[in-house]
């Protein structure tokens, strides 16, 4: 089955850090763009960070650009997100995601599978 | 960096009626758009890429439109399964790629 399991979130007090893990099952992990995307708690979708398939390209939003580190291991099939410095901004729900890849191997950043999410919460 | 900006925030429709939300992108980005469905309590659903492609499962009630900065997503004949958020999601170049704020459709 294809599919996508975040774990390690939780409470953690502002100014602490967390390492999200997402494990990918049912497709050639390494090749696809991954990404992580959060949902604040009634709020909208935001794009938070991104990796390309094999590992060496890396993108960020502005708003964790500088805490927050994308990681893969493709030996591993696993996705990471380790985030420092966190705030109480940074509470949201966090997703990965898989991006898109043709034949030709072009990335086409959408996203057609999602995890469950994982909650990290960020207070005293 | 490009904005999206969907309309309306949120839309209440009865059950049959065709329902319209429009996202409009900052500056053209062609046809890269994405829609997603995302129901109360469950994960985000991909519904429509490249502005106009269903994706496979979705009902055909269910259609996109549009290309450079601004873009429809339709429901032909509102359902109650329906209930959800709906966002965009440009994808015109690497990333950052921008969801819209999300429009929140209700069954009158």
């Amino acid at each position: 089955e294809v599919q996508l399991l975040e774990s390690g979130g939780g409470l953690v007090q502002p100014g602490g850090s967390l390492r999200l893990s997402c494990a990918a099952s049912g497709f050639t992990f390494s090749s696809y763009a991954m990404s992580w995307v959060r949902q604040a708690p009634g709020k909208g979708l935001e794009w938070v960070s991104a990796i390309s398939g094999s590992g060496g390209s890396t993108y960020y939003a502005d708003s964790v650009k500088g805490r927050f580190t994308i990681s893969r291991d493709n030996s591993k099939n696993t996705l990471y997100l380790q985030m420092n410095s966190l705030r109480a901004e940074d509470t949201a729900v966090y997703y990965c995601a898989k991006n898109i890849r043709d034949s030709s191997g072009w990335v086409y950043w959408y996203f057609d599978l999602w995890g469950r999410g994982t909650l990290v919460t960020v207070s005293s | 960096d490009i904005q999206m900006t969907q309309s309306p925030s949120s839309l209440s429709a009865s059950v049959g009626d065709r329902v319209t939300i429009t996202c409009r992108a900052s500056q053209g980005i062609s046809n890269y758009l994405a829609w997603y469905q995302q129901k109360p309590g469950k994960v985000p659903k991909l519904l429509i890429y490249a502005a106009s492609t269903l994706q496979s499962g979705v009902p055909s009630r269910f259609s996109g439109s549009g290309s450079g900065t601004d873009f429809t997503l339709t429901i032909s004949s509102l359902q109650p399964e329906d209930v959800a958020t709906y966002y965009c999601q440009k994808y015109n170049s690497a990333p950052p790629n921008t969801f819209g704020q999300g429009t929140k459709l209700e069954i009158k």
